[in-house]
């Protein structure tokens, strides 16, 4: 299957700083990239999608001024989340889908720990 | 009532069984239908991708799909210790690259050996 890769594997920052998270399909070309948040226990839960060379669609209760997305190529999408608080603590994950069979591949994910 | 339903288990299960994973949704427009493994802190893995009502073999793994019952299945045979992980159905109404998944909470399943 296609390789969906991402950048760093694990984050300890302080509260109010930024941390950028990247995503990148290794092997394909992706027009389209989702990010999703993940906590412990609990399912994936959408939070953008993300269209190259355009605005990222935010899900409904996802602050798109504290979680910005830039996809600026087939290839790689970032994460940025801005002034960051505990509660931002949390395993996020990338996604791709490819053009065709369409079958979607996650990255190994980025655990972000704000203290 | 939620798009799609999964019982998070925790299932425990003894190595050499059959194990059976299910899900429900409620949204008749889905068509794919995917089952994903997650090892606890990394991402999930494409298991398997079935379109439509049917059933797919792959290894030990089976994933069944009764569109009129709005039902799917995975069937794990002859479980391994190294199976013990998190299963979680996705499924989407288009097979459009834009198109994001909907997933159920996942399963949590253990096979002692």
């Amino acid at each position: 299957g296609a390789v969906v890769s991402q950048h760093p594997s694990r984050v300890i920052c302080k509260s109010g700083t930024s941390v950028k998270i990247e995503c990148r399909s290794l092997d394909f070309q992706a027009t389209t990239m989702f990010w999703y948040r993940q906590f412990p226990k609990q399912s994936l839960m959408l939070m953008a999608t993300s269209n190259e060379g355009s605005k990222a669609t935010y899900e409904q209760g996802v602050e798109k001024d504290k979680f910005l997305i830039n996809h600026a190529s087939l290839t790689l999408s970032t994460l940025t989340v801005t002034s960051a608080h505990p509660e931002d603590s949390s395993f996020y994950i990338c996604s791709a889908r490819e053009n065709y069979p369409y079958e979607q591949y996650f990255g190994p994910g980025t655990r972000l720990t704000v203290t | 009532q939620k798009e799609v339903e999964q019982d998070p288990g925790p299932l425990s299960v003894p190595e050499g069984a059959i194990v059976s994973l299910n899900c429900t949704y409620s949204n008749s427009a889905f068509q794919y239908f995917m089952w994903y493994r997650q090892y606890s802190r990394k991402g999930p893995e494409l298991l398997m991708y079935t379109y439509s009502s049917g059933n797919k073999e792959d290894g030990r793994f089976t994933a069944q799909v009764d569109k009129s019952s709005k039902y799917i299945s995975l069937f794990i045979r002859d479980s391994q210790p190294s199976d013990s992980a998190t299963y979680l159905c996705a499924m989407s109404s288009a097979n459009q690259a834009g198109t994001a998944l909907i997933f159920g909470k996942g399963t949590t399943l253990s096979v002692s050996s």
